[in-house]
This record gives structure tokens, sequence and C-alpha cells, in this order.
């Protein structure tokens, strides 16, 4: 079955990094994800599809300090010189066959 | 500029019916898969159900499967959700999306239509 696993929450500093982590279920390491924000009180935002070998195909107007790799059946996205903004729910999402898809349970990030 | 603007939602009884769309702009609408996302207050993102460019392919969520039906009008570059026999877990914030260039991602939102299913 396909699952992605995301830590609840994560925090780091004005300025400093984060990086998210997304899981796949076992089975299904080859498989792109997507980054997508919502912060409070918005509708959700894609960021950038991340594909298993590490690149990863932004949306419009996002950002340099928003960037994805990958490692095995992880998916990251790592945020640089962190601003207020960046506070927000944090979700990936996948796809199955017949456009059956997928979130993770998303991450709360924090900017202290 | 790409746009999706919800409109259907309200407020109404458990088992009664309401009909959401999805009015798109600023792309080729018959060109991608469209798709619907909810979510309730307070918790993630939960997809719903997808129909590809030519209506051809269509998929339900199991929570929805037999209650809702998705459809499009690619004339009208207009996306629909029929949903039937309300429940009250039904009622959240419903989201249209469209599928990104390179696979069933979404690459733009709505802002969302919000539906309250209350007696």
């Amino acid at each position: 079955q396909l699952v992605l696993t995301q830590s609840p929450s994560a925090s780091a500093s004005l300025g400093a990094s984060v990086k998210l982590t997304c899981t796949l279920s076992s089975g299904h390491s080859s498989y792109a994800i997507a980054w997508h924000q919502q912060q409070p009180e918005k509708g959700p935002r894609y960021l950038m599809k991340v594909n298993s070998d590490g690149s990863h195909i932004k949306g419009d107007g996002i950002p340099d300090r928003f960037s994805g790799s990958s490692s095995g059946a992880e998916r990251y996205l790592t945020i640089s010189s962190l601003r207020s903004e960046d506070e927000a729910d944090y979700y990936c999402q996948t796809w199955g066959t017949g456009l059956h898809v997928v979130f993770g349970g998303g991450t709360k990030v924090t900017v202290l | 500029e790409v746009q999706l603007v919800e409109s259907g939602g309200g407020l109404v009884q458990p088992g009664r019916s309401l009909r959401l769309s999805c009015a798109a702009s600023g792309f080729s609408f018959d060109d991608y898969a469209m798709h619907w996302v909810r979510q309730t207050p307070g918790k993630g993102l939960e997809w719903v159900s997808s129909i590809s460019w030519n209506s051809g392919t269509i998929a339900y969520a199991d929570s929805v499967k037999g209650r809702f039906t998705i459809s499009r009008d690619n004339a009208k570059n207009s996306l629909y959700l029929q949903m039937n026999s309300l429940r009250h877990d039904d009622t959240a914030l419903y989201y249209c999306a469209k599928e990104g260039p390179s696979g069933t991602y979404f690459d733009y939102w709505g802002q969302g239509t919000r539906v309250t299913i209350s007696s």
C-alpha cells in the first residue's frame, strides 16, 4: 500500500535552515512526490515536484531558498534562510495507478 | 495566469445533495486531469476524486465512492463534483486542483469552497 510518512512538526530559528522528510512506503522508493505549502488560513500552494534522482521542478515564483532532494525512499524539502512567512504546514503528495492520489499527514514548521 | 475558482458550497442537511463547480482559466483546460481535495478544519489534506482530460479515467477515495460523482465540461472549462447522501464527516473546505505537466501532482490550487453538513 502506497503511504507517505511525515513528522508532525519541525522548528528552526529565523535565518536558519530546516529539512523536512517525506518517506515512501516499502516498494515505492522510485516514486516522485510533490511538496505543497499551506500558510495559516490560506489554500495550499505547490512548491515543487521531487523525483527519485533528486531532480526537482519548482512552481512559479518559488524562491531559491526552497530546494528538494532524494535518498532512497526519502524525499526532502529544505528551506534555507528561514523567514517568518515560512511558518506553515507542508504536505507531500504522490500518486499511484489510475489517478489515485496520496497525501502525507503534513509537517507543521515553526520559525523560532 | 492560471485561476481556479470553486463555488457551490454551503450548509446542507445530512442525506441531502450539493454540486460543486470549479471554473478554470489561464491554461488549456482540456489538456489536463483535474482533481478535488478536501480539508476538514484543523486537519490535513484528503484527496477526494480525479478525472482525466477526456473523462476516460476517473478515481475516487473510498470515503466518497458511490456517493460523489466527478465530471467536467471541457467546452465550459469547468470541473464539477456532485455530492449525494452527504454525511457530517463530509464537512470540509473543498479545493479543486490542476494536474501538473509531468505527473499526477497539483501545480495549481483554487481557494476552496466550504461545505457544512449539519441538521
